[in-house]
């Protein structure tokens, strides 16, 4: 099974800082890796797909990049709607799938 | 718009059994996979069962596999988790989610709805 780890488990932030989460995978993954959020008592919403496609309407803050084995999502200037959990998923071992174990980004 | 309502959740006790529908609407469900995923109180997002648009295909995470079946009703745009011999640790938030056709990310999730299993 492919892992997926991610760091760090937890970051603390203030508003305007730009924030790096990273991503690892047990094998390479090329770049079927994408990247969900979520809100306390909400189910997850996809930010970016393929490692690095923005979804329509999310804004241009967040960035992903990375292939093969290490990725990360970046958050250029940190708005307080974005204080949330990040979880990363790959796809490559479809229909199997693992997510990482989520970064939880909280306010400093 | 795209819409995924799961039903069905509540407590049960160990080694029952449970039965989860989803309803889809806002989108030709037949075209689609098709996965539950799950969320332990305070826990990770955990991916246990998918199936295919023509249900050829099933596929289930180890911790559920020989427990749990997935199936589908194309007619009735409604997907279905059977669960049995439900242990305390399924209890948890499950989701109804749509899987991308291609890159295979989740890209509409439902609202979830909680099983916990207690005595």
């Amino acid at each position: 099974d492919i892992q997926m780890t991610q760091s760090p488990s937890s970051l603390s932030a203030s508003v305007g800082d730009r924030v790096t989460i990273a991503c690892r995978a047990s094998q390479t993954i090329g770049t079927f890796l994408h990247w969900y959020q979520q809100k306390p008592g909400k189910a997850p919403n996809l930010l970016i797909s393929a490692a690095s496609s923005l979804r329509s309407g999310v804004p241009s803050r967040f960035s992903g990049s990375g292939s093969g084995t290490d990725f990360t999502l970046t958050i250029s200037s940190l708005q307080p709607e974005d204080f949330a959990t990040y979880y990363c998923q790959q796809s490559y071992s479809a229909p199997m799938y693992t997510f990482g174990q989520g970064t939880k980004l909280e306010i400093k | 718009q795209v819409q995924l309502v799961e039903s069905g959740g509540g407590l049960v006790k160990p080694g029952g059994s449970l039965r989860l529908s989803c309803a889809a609407s806002g989108f030709t469900f037949s075209d689609y996979y098709m996965s539950w995923i799950r969320q332990a109180p305070g826990q990770g997002l955990e991916w246990i069962s998918y199936i295919s648009s023509s249900t050829r295909n099933r596929n289930y995470a180890d911790s559920v596999k020989g427990r749990f079946t997935i199936s589908r009703d194309n007619a009735k745009n409604s997907l279905y988790l059977q669960m049995n011999s439900l242990r305390v640790e399924d209890t948890a938030v499950y989701y109804c989610v749509r899987v991308d056709i291609g890159r295979d990310y989740f890209d509409y999730w439902g609202q979830g709805t909680l099983i916990t299993v207690s005595s």
